[in-house]
């Protein structure tokens, strides 16, 4: 199966939270990431976070890392029409290991 | 920084055919990565380098892959014959420390 697992799918209405989760199962891992694609385009890094650490925000952006668990998370508060798009969970040992991607639509 | 350039944008070939891709990482970036998208099988890494120096090239699929790194600023993806099934969006990315940055791809059809 897959190293890094995600929900293929969120829907949320504009204006609310939206929060997409993820699990990884090398606990070796370093550091753990967010990216978002928009279609058409290459993956733009958002955030990250050390693997010693519980939580990260940055602005809109909160991270959730819960190492026991293997669980990430990643909240976007008030989420805007202009979030809607792929939010890919990736984990850092040498190389790097991405999820499937979970494709986020923002309903006005 | 003008960040990860890959060239050329779009590619579009006959199968049988050589296809070279071409990236340039980050100036001081020590890893770079060659990864390809699908709808079918998502972002998979193909292979990486450390220092010019190719580490893990497991995911390259078939011999008719190959990647070269000849210094830090250049390098390329070659598929050769190309077939169909190789159609694909093509990313290369660089990393420094902590932060991978990834360029705007390579959409690869072979007819």
């Amino acid at each position: 199966g897959e190293d890094v697992e995600q929900s293929l799918f969120l829907s949320v209405r504009e204006g609310d939270s939206s929060v997409i989760n993820c699990t990884y199962t090398d606990s070796s891992s370093t550091y753990l990431y967010w990216y978002k694609q928009e279609p058409g385009a290459g993956l733009q890094l958002l955030t990250y976070i050390f693997s010693n650490m519980d939580m990260k925000q940055d602005q809109r952006l909160t991270v959730l890392l819960n190492k026991k668990d293997k669980h990430l998370s990643l909240r976007i508060a008030d989420t805007q029409t202009g979030d809607s798009a792929i939010y890919f969970c990736a984990e850092r040992r040498d190389d790097m290991r991405f999820g499937a991607g979970t494709r986020l639509t923002v309903k006005p | 920084d003008a960040g990860v350039i890959q060239s050329p944008r779009h590619e579009v070939t006959e199968m049988g055919q050589e296809v070279t891709l071409r990236c340039k990482p980050i100036s001081g970036h020590d890893y770079l990565f060659w990864y390809r998208q699908t709808m079918m099988r998502g972002l998979e890494l193909l292979i990486y380098f450390n220092n010019n120096v190719p580490i893990d090239d497991s995911g390259m699929p078939e011999d008719r892959f190959s990647a070269k790194m000849p210094n830090a600023s250049f390098s390329t993806l070659k598929i050769q014959p190309s077939e169909p099934r190789d159609s694909a969006v093509y990313f290369c990315a660089s990393i420094k420390e902590n932060e991978q940055f990834f360029g705007p791809g390579t959409r690869l059809t072979v007819l």
